[in-house]
């Protein structure tokens, strides 16, 4: 099946200590990207990649880290979390390196709260 | 630089009512639009899109035109249904300049009553 799996689902942590969240896609598409989901807010794109190696910030990039060393996998990196990245957050991948015409096809989301 | 605006809600409806949700935008070039749906504890799935000014995007009878000359992009279903009952998100997309994605809108949380 075609998907886009993001790990943990869900995340309780503290203060300052290192996480890491987990994107993946079997699609073998070129584009995938980072949402945060705040109320009120709508999404906000964090980072994105157009291709292995290729990373830029999106609109909301503070406190965030990301690396593509794989076509497959885009991991967020958190290295001091704080209460304000407290979120529901989007990993996306689309088939090629503009998004601007093609379906972004979003993971199941994770819910990250920062004690 | 780019923004989606669009109502928030909640919207409240009876089944079998008209539907529209209000879309306007404001953007350099010429984006493509999208409407994405979220149904509760889901990610977001692509509902209809529409790549150039006039363009009718439909979906499981959603529809919206790409309304250049007033930069909007209305959502319009002729019959809502319960299942329908979701968060509902315009966006438009983005590219060249340093910039590739989707920008939002806040979206709109659609509840329908049998």
């Amino acid at each position: 099946e075609a998907q886009v799996t993001q790990n943990p689902r869900y995340l309780i942590t503290v203060t300052g200590k290192k996480l890491t969240v987990t994107c993946s896609q079997n699609m073998n598409h070129e584009y995938m990207s980072w949402y945060r989901q705040d109320p009120g807010l709508g999404l906000r794109q964090i980072y994105y990649s157009m291709n292995v190696e290729v990373t830029d910030k999106g609109d909301v990039p503070e406190g965030y880290k990301v690396s593509r060393k794989e076509k497959r996998n885009f991991p967020l990196i958190l290295e001091s979390p704080s209460p304000n990245q407290t979120s529901l957050y989007f990993c996306a991948s689309s088939p090629l390196g503009l998004a601007a015409f093609n379906e972004q096809f979003f993971g199941p989301g994770t819910r990250l709260t920062v004690l | 630089g780019n923004s989606v605006t669009q109502m928030e809600g909640p919207v409240t409806l009876s089944e079998e009512a008209f539907l529209t949700i209000n879309c306007t935008y404001t953007a350099t070039g010429y984006p493509s639009l999208f409407w994405y749906v979220q149904y509760p504890g889901e990610g977001l799935q692509l509902l209809l899109k529409a790549t150039k000014a006039d363009d009718k995007g439909s979906n499981k009878g959603f529809e919206a035109t790409y309304r250049k000359e007033t930069t909007s992009f209305h959502l319009e279903k002729g019959s809502v249904q319960v299942s329908d009952s979701a968060v509902y998100f315009c966006a438009l997309s983005r590219s060249g300049g340093g910039a590739d994605g989707l920008t939002f809108g806040k979206g709109t949380h659609l509840i329908i009553q049998p």
